[in-house]
């Protein structure tokens, strides 16, 4: 166990929809940072936040956004929904420095019909 | 733009027979090498940080080492629970803020 949550663990929705995923980090973690892995893409980047702040983007589309809380909590906005986004997402945290690692929790299933 | 290859894709070896997993990576600036081990459905596991070539991590059956163009993951003697996918991925000076750029992984199945 990482120490960090995610929910829900599975979210099946249809095309145009809109979903919210929640991650919690570890005790003390300042950062959270959020990916996409699907078949064909691997583990894909999307973005990071540093207390509370947008620290860095990766390859996320415009259709989705992310926040992260003053109890550092992130959610992960997904809206306009693809069959294409259909994927594991999952929220990694780490302590905030440069070379510190990055515990990942379990992820959310997100499957669109 | 940073780049991570990992060979092969998958392996398959019989309990006892040790074997290493390549990661070729291209980077400005490495701030960090990192392993990682993923079981189906679930989110990765992390295993290792090498920081500088030369560099070497044990832990249990697993030892990481580290060259500048690669590192290798050396199993030795496996067990059917080392089953599992291995991930490797890099930080480096170009990244934007500390995100990681992955390779796609190799899927390792040990048979007792």
């Amino acid at each position: 166990d990482s120490g960090v949550t995610q929910t829900p663990k599975h979210l099946i929705t249809a095309t145009g929809q809109r979903v919210t995923l929640r991650c919690s980090p570890r005790s003390g973690d300042l950062s959270v940072y959020w990916y996409q892995q699907s078949l064909d893409q691997g583990l894909q980047f999307l973005i990071q936040y540093y207390n509370g702040e947008e620290r860095a983007k990766g390859n996320i589309l415009e259709r989705f956004s992310a926040q992260q809380f003053p109890d550092l909590h992130s959610e992960l906005n997904l809206s306009s929904l693809e069959l294409g986004d259909s994927a594991l997402y999952f929220c990694a945290s780490s302590a905030g420095g440069t070379y510190n690692e990055q515990f990942f929790g379990p992820g959310t299933r997100l499957t669109v019909l | 733009e940073d780049q991570v290859t990992q060979s092969p894709e998958a392996l398959r070896l019989q309990e006892g027979e040790s074997s290493s997993l390549n990661c070729s990576y291209t980077v400005s600036g490495l701030r960090g090498l990192f392993w990682y081990r993923q079981d189906p459905g679930k989110g990765p596991e992390f295993l290792f940080t090498l920081y500088s070539a030369g560099e070497e991590k044990e832990k249990e059956r697993l030892k990481a080492t580290l060259t500048k163009k690669e590192s290798f993951l050396h199993i030795t003697a496996p067990k059917p629970e080392d089953s599992a996918t291995y991930l490797c991925a890099v930080r480096g000076d170009n990244n934007a803020g500390n995100m990681l750029t992955f390779g796609g992984g190799t899927r390792l199945m040990v048979k007792p």
